[in-house]
């Protein structure tokens, strides 16, 4: 079965280093990968989307990386500030375009001052 | 300013009740999602629609119905609730051009008992 995963374990990092989150998947062949944040008692928020022949996306301080070979994502914030502390999610979609996305568990990072 | 609500944003019922939890947006997008969000399992969709009229099945539809009268709705039915399906609700909508960008709303916390 189709499968996301992505690190269960918080991510702690010092304010001003980057941080990088990782998205793995297997049994699927995304055409898009997306990633959302989440903070507690709110609905997601739409950060990135990267297309299959894209290997790289940026928006200020974000880059998101895709690799089909691997099946896997990465995700780096540049210059981390307490602000980004929340959790993030990778969202998969097939090559139709339904919009209907499989979501991993996402990942908490919390940025220290 | 463009927006998606949901309401109630709480609600406690019972085992075997008929629930409604209603999803508004003002972005004016064809495209309506609801997802489930549990611990363990990310979010998942339950049903989702292209336009007035039209609703399709997503992955955990089974006890759950929609309906689209209009634009801006999308009302969820439980028809019998169940324990299992306490859980946090997030109703998201999407353009057209970008099915894949989805605005989601601030979610309704659902807890059967």
């Amino acid at each position: 079965s189709q499968k996301i995963e992505q690190n269960s374990e918080a991510l702690n990092i010092q304010e001003g280093k980057t941080a990088t989150l990782t998205c793995n998947y297997t049994n699927y062949s995304p055409a898009y990968l997306q990633w959302y944040r989440q903070d507690p008692g709110r609905g997601p928020v739409f950060l990135l989307l990267i297309r299959e022949n894209e290997k790289e996306k940026r928006k200020e301080r974000l880059k998101v990386t895709f690799d089909t070979t691997l099946k896997q994502s990465l995700f780096h914030i540049t210059a981390s500030q307490p602000a980004d502390s929340a959790t993030y999610l990778c969202a998969l979609t097939g090559s139709s375009n339904t919009g209907k996305l499989i979501f991993g568990q996402g990942t908490t990072l919390q940025v220290k001052p | 300013d463009a927006e998606i609500t949901q309401s109630p944003r709480h609600k406690i019922t019972e085992t075997g009740r008929q629930v409604t939890l209603a999803c508004h947006q003002t972005w004016n997008h064809n495209n309506m999602f609801w997802y489930r969000q549990d611990l363990g399992h990310g979010l998942r969709l339950i049903h989702y629609s292209y336009g007035v009229q039209d609703t399709n099945k997503g992955e955990v539809s089974d006890g759950y119905s929609v309906s689209r009268s209009n634009t801006e709705d999308l009302p969820l039915t439980l028809e019998s609730a169940a324990s299992s399906q306490t859980s946090v609700y997030f109703c998201a909508s999407a353009p057209g051009t970008s099915v894949h960008e989805q605005y989601f709303g601030p979610g309704t916390r659902l807890t059967v008992t």
